[in-house]
This record gives structure tokens, C-alpha cells and sequence, in this order.
């Protein structure tokens, strides 16, 4: 069983368009953590949220933590071919190392 | 360099063949973590150390798996006997905080990518 679900699994839209990624999971996390993880490399942090309810913007993307602590997404405003990649969800229970859902693999066509 | 640096990106190893990969963390960073990313996977968590004390070795699949850091600095993981469900991208991360859940203020290399036929 999959401890952090993450929708859609693949996901191609074109330049300028608008998009949500889910993070959904049965468990409170104590801390949620989006990563950008390209071909070839190792994930990038994007964003650390702790707080239920919390929002975060980083330009065109805007993280929220739902008010449980048990859900989480990510919207992306006119998505640009540069935001291809892997969306990745992380959370900490507890005392827990991180765990990953499977991730969003997001595909941006100019 | 900057970043956590792996070696070697690829390996191919026969089956049953023994591997080591190397993980060189940032300089003075106490944890270090490795995960494992299978295709179309999340990474999922195998090892942690803080310093040269392994922690945790909670997600280690099999005995065949081994990681070491004898001086709290470059770590290796070691595959004996491989097998072909250990084809995967071997990931590093440290961490200038301690604890387990230090990784959430990790950095991450490149990987590994094992091929193992």
C-alpha cells in the first residue's frame, strides 16, 4: 500500500495552460515536501509546507496543505515547457524517514 | 564540486556480480541517506547515518545489501550477488541536520542507475 497517492500519474498539456497535481494520504504528516525531479538527476525541493492550511507561492506555483495535514497539491499558472519533469509528493510521520508517492510525470508541449 | 556527487552514474553488472556505489556528500554534513528508485517509482528510503553510525537500515530489501560510511564522510553501498530486481536509479542525500527526518533539508545527487542483466 502506497502511504502518499499522487494524481494524475502522467499528465500533457499545452504551453500556457493551467494544472493541479494531488497528493493524497490516509496519514497526518508532520511535515509535506514537493520535489522537481528531471531525467537523469536527483529531485529538487520546491517547497516545504508544516502547517494545516498553509499556502506557498514560488512564481507560477502555488503548494497548499490541506487543513489535516493529510493532503496536499500543487497548481502550476500557464505551464511552460520548462516545468516538464517529475512531480514529487514527501512526507514525514513522525520520526520517519521521508517517504515519496510515485510522483506526476508532467509533460508541457510549446 | 558543490553537491553531493555519486559515482559511477551507470553500471551494468552481470547477475550475481557484486557492486559498490559511492557517495561523496557535501563537506560537514552529518546525515547521509540512500534510496532507491525503481522505474516509474518515488524513491524509496534504504539507509541512514548520521555521521559514521548507521541509524537506520529499516528499508534495506535483502541481506545482499550493505552501506557503510567509516568516517562519517563518503559512504558506499554494496550489492552482493545481484539480481535483476535490483535494476534501479541508487540515490544519496545529506543533510547538515541531525536525525531521521533531517533528509527533508537534504540535498540529492545524481544517482546511480544499475542495470543489472
Amino acid at each position: 500500500t502506497q502511504l502518499l497517492e499522487q494524481s494524475p500519474q502522467f499528465l500533457s498539456i499545452q504551453e500556457g495552460e493551467n494544472l493541479t497535481v494531488y497528493c493524497n494520504s490516509s496519514s497526518v504528516f508532520s511535515s509535506l515536501q514537493w520535489y522537481r525531479q528531471e531525467p537523469g538527476e536527483g529531485p529538487v525541493l520546491l517547497v516545504t509546507v508544516v502547517t494545516g492550511g498553509e499556502v506557498k507561492k514560488l512564481k507560477r506555483l502555488t503548494f497548499q496543505f490541506g487543513d489535516a495535514r493529510k493532503d496536499s497539491s500543487l497548481h502550476i499558472t500557464a505551464a511552460q515547457p520548462g516545468d516538464t519533469g517529475l512531480y514529487l509528493c514527501a512526507g514525514v510521520v513522525g520520526n520517519t524517514p521521508l517517504v515519496f508517492g510515485k510522483g506526476t510525470r508532467l509533460s508541457v508541449i510549446a | 564540486g558543490a553537491g553531493v556527487s555519486q559515482s559511477p552514474r551507470y553500471k551494468v553488472a552481470k547477475r550475481g556480480q557484486d557492486v559498490a556505489l559511492r557517495c561523496d556528500p557535501i563537506s560537514g554534513h552529518v546525515s547521509l541517506f540512500w534510496y532507491q528508485q525503481a522505474l516509474g517509482q518515488g524513491p524509496e528510503f534504504l539507509t541512514y547515518f548520521q555521521n559514521e553510525a548507521q541509524l537506520d537500515k529499516s528499508g534495506l530489501p535483502s541481506d545482499r545489501f550493505f552501506a557503510e560510511r567509516p568516517e562519517g564522510s563518503v559512504s558506499t553501498l554494496k550489492i552482493q550477488r545481484t539480481q535483476q530486481e535490483d535494476s534501479a536509479v541508487y540515490l544519496c542525500a545529506s543533510s547538515l541536520v541531525q536525525g531521521a527526518t533531517a533528509v527533508t533539508e537534504a540535498f540529492f545527487g545524481q544517482g546511480t542507475r544499475l542495470t543489472v542483466v
